[in-house]
């Protein structure tokens, strides 16, 4: 049973980096036909995807937060990463990340339960 | 502003027939396999059927699924006050090469 679990601060200032973590058990990041994703899903509102990583390590962001996300992985503690600078307000939202099958049929089969982040000063 | 359009809100009393519509284009809906995924507030989105009806161990097979053209629906029969929750679809994007979502439809059973 995959399991994914989203870790890092609940608070986050205006202008600074949001630094998150999400550490899977159950499955390696870097096997399979599945992309590592970052979703986030602000209060009262709709699920956005942010981006993803292969299990080659190439990445793939929305384009509408490309120019301030980054997503990495680290095979040795089957771990992703996401950071998105320049933080404003409208970037607090409850951030997820999940697997994305990928083969053949796309669908994402596993989520982490979720963490939120608050950008305020 | 979401890619793919759902109505807000739908409803139902217990035992009716529900469908949440969703909306998309040729690039998503219109190309390839939409999922759907349903979400009791507070809690993370779940898989909740997928390509052609191909639902995970235990959900029931009220739940359906159709698709024409740019447009694909979720039917729910049997309505029941457990499946109360909010339902959002989603498909890959071939322009976005990405995954994208409705906005999310609330379901509320009367």
């Amino acid at each position: 049973q995959v399991q994914l679990q989203e870790s890092g601060p609940g608070l986050v200032k205006p202008s600074q980096t949001l630094s998150l973590t999400c550490t899977v058990s159950g499955g390696s990041i870097r096997t399979g036909s599945y992309h590592w994703s970052w979703i986030r899903q602000p209060a009262g509102k709709g699920l956005e995807w942010i981006g993803h990583i292969y299990t080659s390590g190439d990445t793939t962001y929305n384009p509408s937060l490309k120019s301030r996300v980054t997503i990495s992985g680290d095979t040795s503690k089957n771990q992703l990463s996401l950071n998105l600078s320049s933080v404003t307000a409208a970037d607090t939202a409850v951030y997820y990340c999940a697997r994305y099958s990928v083969g053949g049929v796309y669908f994402f089969d596993y989520w982490g339960q979720g963490t939120l982040v608050t950008v305020s000063s | 502003q979401s890619v793919l359009t759902q109505p807000p809100s739908a409803s139902g009393t217990p035992g009716q027939r529900v469908t949440i519509s969703c909306s998309g284009s040729s690039s998503n809906v219109g190309t390839n396999t939409v999922n759907w995924y349903h979400q009791v507030p507070g809690t993370a989105p779940k898989l909740l059927i997928y390509f052609n009806n191909q639902r995970p161990s235990g959900v029931p097979d009220r739940f359906s699924v159709s698709k024409s053209g740019t447009s694909a629906s979720l039917a729910i029969s049997g309505l029941q006050s457990e499946d109360e929750a909010d339902y959002y679809c989603a498909a890959w994007d071939d322009s976005l090469n990405g995954p994208v979502f409705g906005g999310g439809t609330k379901l509320t059973v009367l």
